[in-house]
């Protein structure tokens, strides 16, 4: 199957500081990605659609302003989380494909810890 | 609203079978997704359905009923390694992937 590789694979940062993910299709052109948010032991939460050349869109209830989403070229999407608070600390998950009758490739996730 | 439910936690022995139930109620369908996650790890792939039946891969099975809005992961000759969560999703008719909590299924020898 295709491959998505996402970067780092945890992170820990100071409350107040910026924190930018990365998630790289490898060998196929992903037009739109998918950022995920997962607390424990519950399910996978979509935060936002990235669309390559133009504006994520963002579910309810996440700040745009937030988790800034930048979608530059077909084969990379980054996700920056702004200002990280602790309540951020979350397992962060990007994938390519899925939204239609394909597979999703899923990015290795983030363990984000903010302290 | 649109929901898909899982039993939360199961508990099998190693090289007995085990079967993990999701029903949903979403906007439309257009097929369904199992998938199993290791603790601190992303979801891999183990399969889809978008019609009724039984699809088989290897140890592992997954059976859609559409009229009833179920559907079901058969896992065969558990092993060790089959401890994880096992998330059931669906597509919608919007095209939204909608998922499941998750179902821990914790293996013993």
């Amino acid at each position: 199957g295709a491959v998505v590789s996402q970067h780092p694979s945890w992170v820990i940062c100071k409350s107040g500081t910026s924190v930018k993910i990365e998630c790289r299709s490898l060998d196929f052109q992903a037009t739109t990605m998918f950022w995920y948010r997962q607390f424990p032991k519950q399910s996978l939460m979509l935060m936002a659609t990235s669309n390559e050349g133009s504006k994520a869109t963002y579910e309810q209830g996440v700040e745009k302003d937030k988790f800034l989403i930048n979608h530059a070229s077909l084969t990379l999407s980054t996700l920056t989380v702004t200002s990280a608070h602790p309540e951020d600390s979350s397992f962060y998950i990007c994938s390519a494909g899925g939204q239609t009758d394909t597979e999703a490739f899923f990015g290795q996730g983030t363990r984000l810890t903010v302290v | 609203g649109q929901n898909i439910d899982q039993p939360t936690e199961m508990t099998a022995t190693e090289g007995a079978i085990v079967q993990i139930n999701c029903t949903y109620q979403t906007s439309g369908f257009n097929g369904l997704f199992w998938y199993q996650q290791h603790a601190g790890e992303a979801p891999t792939f183990l399969s889809y359905n978008v019609l009724d039946g039984l699809e088989e891969k290897g140890r592992f099975s997954s059976f859609l009923s559409r009229s009833k809005g179920y559907s079901y992961l058969l896992l065969k000759e558990l092993q060790m390694k089959d401890s994880a969560s096992y998330l059931c999703a669906v597509i919608n008719s919007n095209y939204q992937l909608i998922w499941g909590a998750g179902t821990k299924l914790i293996i013993k020898p």
